[in-house]
């Protein structure tokens, strides 16, 4: 079946620290790829998606490439911010149709002054 | 941009009685809506589909009569969790997605967070 690892959390950086979260995928068919996430006592923002190979997505800093031959979706960032601290989570969508996300286990981000 | 409103944001209830969760589409309809429970320091675990105008689908392990979930119209879905016990206590996440998006987009309400004395 389909399924997502990310590596597992907490990570602690300084900020303007190099942000890598890896990501990696099983699926069949071409999946879109998702990154959410969720900061403290909210529910899940949508960061950034990409929804085939080679195509990168990219929001407040934040960049991920869609790596169809490394079955690998992985999260980075140039230079955190202290606001960057939340719950980072990968997931996919293994179609186009009304299919719930299937998603990693959340990766908890820490960013100190 | 799509919003998904849920309501209450908090609650809190004695063990025996039953809690009802609103998910609201605000600004497109949405025919499915997904309901996940998330555990403390964990993942989202999906507990049902819920269609509009017919029966949720509901994951193994998910117990369709202690979590009852209506879809009465194309921008509403409850879950009724029955009974409560402490053990239901969790945060509970609703999503749902915008018709002709093209990709896979869920839009996220912003949780319910149950606690179950």
């Amino acid at each position: 079946g389909n399924s997502v690892t990310q590596m597992e959390g907490p990570v602690t950086l300084s900020e303007e620290a190099f942000l890598t979260i890896n990501c990696t995928y099983t699926a069949t068919g071409y999946p879109s790829l998702f990154w959410y996430v969720q900061y403290p006592g909210e529910g899940l923002q949508l960061l950034l998606k990409a929804t085939k190979a080679d195509d990168k997505g990219s929001n407040k800093g934040f960049e991920a490439t869609y790596r169809k031959e490394t079955t690998s979706f992985h999260l980075e960032k140039g230079s955190v911010q202290v606001s960057d601290s939340a719950v980072y989570f990968c997931a996919l969508s293994a179609d186009s149709g009304n299919t719930p996300l299937v998603f990693g286990k959340g990766t908890r981000l820490s960013v100190i002054a | 941009g799509a919003v998904v409103s849920q309501h209450p944001s908090r609650v809190i209830c004695k063990s025996g009685t039953s809690v009802k969760i609103e998910c609201r589409s605000l600004d497109f309809q949405a025919t499915t809506m997904f309901w996940y429970r998330q555990f403390p320091k964990q993942s989202l675990m999906l507990m049902a589909t819920s269609n509009e105008g017919s029966k949720a689908t509901y994951e193994q392990g998910v117990e369709k009569d202690k979590f009852l979930i209506n879809h009465a119209s194309l921008t509403l879905s409850t879950l009724t969790v029955t009974s409560a016990h402490p053990e239901d206590s969790s945060f509970y996440i609703c999503s749902a997605r915008e018709a002709g998006t093209g990709a896979n987009v869920l839009t996220f309400g912003a949780g319910s967070r149950l606690t179950v004395l």
